[in-house]
């Protein structure tokens, strides 16, 4: 089955650490994001990429990274400098150009201990 | 201003009501548009695409309006599956595509 996949479904980190989420997909799309959801919030952009080793931030970057070694994978580190690091994560992919929809993987719950 | 913005409800309406939400946007240069549902505690998935035209799915209708930058979802004779929230959605599509969510509308049907 295509699909886009975020592990872990839930993650705890302790203040200070620095955590990877996991986001892969088979569906062969050149772009893929990174949105922050807090409660009872829209989703807001953090970085996202149209091309294997290129990527952009969004609205809400400062304290996250990324890479795109490969055009299935898209890992975002929350490094110790994002201040407020709960929230719902969620990864989507895209064909590159055209009027399509993202599609979203399941997505990772973060919480800071 | 926020790229896309919506009325958050919530719309409590009882099953069979028709109900509407409205969703503006702020750049006139977006190129296309999509409603996403959300359900609790889970990831969003594509409700609807949104054309020119007006498009219709079964108890769903979606309508644009690039004079005035707003974006509509009519649903109609509504389920309590129908329960939910509804983003709205438009890519700017400046150097490809990027989607911008509004903060969501929240519907509960109730029997």
């Amino acid at each position: 089955d295509g699909g886009i996949t975020q592990s872990p479904k839930y993650l705890f980190r302790k203040e200070g650490q620095n955590v990877t989420l996991s986001c892969e997909q088979n569906l062969n799309h050149d772009a893929m994001y990174w949105y922050r959801q807090d409660p009872g919030q829209g989703l807001r952009l953090i970085y996202y990429s149209q091309i294997v080793n290129d990527f952009q931030k969004g609205d809400i970057a400062e304290g996250y990274s990324v890479s795109r070694e490969k055009k299935e994978s898209f890992p975002l580190t929350v490094t110790s400098a994002q201040k407020n690091p709960t929230a719902f994560y969620l990864c989507a992919s895209s064909a590159a150009a055209g009027n399509t929809e993202a599609f979203f993987g399941q997505g990772t719950r973060l919480t800071v201990v | 201003r926020k790229e896309v913005e919506q009325d958050p409800g919530p719309f409590n309406v009882p099953e069979g009501a028709t109900v509407a939400f409205n969703c503006t946007y702020s750049n006139s240069a977006s190129q296309s548009f999509f409603w996403y549902r959300q359900d609790c505690r889970k990831e969003p998935k594509l409700l609807m695409s949104v054309y020119s035209s007006g498009n219709e799915d079964g108890r769903f209708t979606a309508q644009l309006n690039r004079a005035s930058q707003y974006i509509s979802l009519l649903i109609r004779d509504s389920k309590l599956s129908d329960s939910a929230t509804y983003l709205c959605v438009v890519d700017k599509r400046n150097t490809g595509n990027q989607f911008y969510f509004g903060t969501g509308t929240s519907l509960t049907v109730i029997p």
